[in-house]
């Protein structure tokens, strides 16, 4: 069972345009949402993440934009960069609390975002 | 030097062969984490340690082992290697950050082909 569905696979924008990737979650228990970035031949990086307390939350030229109800959320990349190429993972969790293994993060199966020049 | 190291970076090895991945960390961590990148599969987590002595499985932990050295030491080791264990498999430590937060490092990633 998949529990973080993220879409598309994979995207290309050209220089200055808008990246949008989209995910959606099925368990109601998750409250913390990153998003994670990672360069050919690197591992992942944190990138940007997200409490459901907020519906946004604004990072430079990364946004996240969160809609509880329909347990969806997204990451979107203004203006976008040929530097911005690279493969995006969102993950679910809960939040780290004292004992229990239920921080362990779920992946999305990852979109590769080429941004032309 | 980098907070977490594995090694080898690539591997290319036959069928039957027993292989072990290495990861060590400088970051202090209790928790370290196994996983396999497949092309259009993300990340899946083999194994995961929340100290020396609390070892896990993860999702997909059939056909590999791990072992726990040191706070800062996590192996992984395959032991009969099978063609469909081809891929690149990361190590990872967590630390609990701001509200909670699970924030993984990860390492650089070892390319293992079996043949």
């Amino acid at each position: 069972q998949q529990q973080v569905k993220q879409s598309p696979q994979s995207l290309i924008v050209q220089k200055g345009g808008i990246s949008i990737i989209n995910c959606a979650y099925e368990n109601t228990a998750f409250d913390y949402f990153p998003w994670y970035q990672q360069f050919p031949g690197k591992g992942p990086a944190l990138l940007i993440a997200i409490r459901p307390d907020v519906s946004e939350k604004k990072e430079g030229r990364f946004t996240i934009s969160f809609n509880k109800s329909a347990k969806q959320f997204s990451l979107h990349i203004m203006d976008s960069q040929p530097g911005d190429s690279a493969t995006y993972f969102c993950a679910a969790s809960r939040a780290w609390r004292s004992g229990g293994s239920n921080y362990k993060l779920t992946f999305g199966k990852g979109t590769l975002l080429t941004v032309n020049p | 030097d980098a907070d977490v190291t594995q090694t080898p970076r690539n591997r290319i090895t036959k069928t039957g062969k027993r292989i072990m991945l290495e990861c060590s960390q400088t970051k202090g961590h209790d928790r370290m984490y196994w996983y396999r990148q497949d092309p259009g599969l993300g990340l899946r987590l083999i194994y995961y340690s929340f100290d020396v002595k609390d070892i896990n499985k993860g999702e997909i932990s059939d056909g590999y082992s791990v072992s726990r050295q040191a706070q800062a030491k996590f192996s992984l080791s395959l032991e009969s290697a099978i063609p469909n264990q081809t891929a690149l498999y990361f190590c990872a430590t967590s630390v609990r950050g701001v509200s909670g937060a699970n924030v993984l490092t990860f390492g650089a990633g070892s390319r293992l082909t079996v043949l």
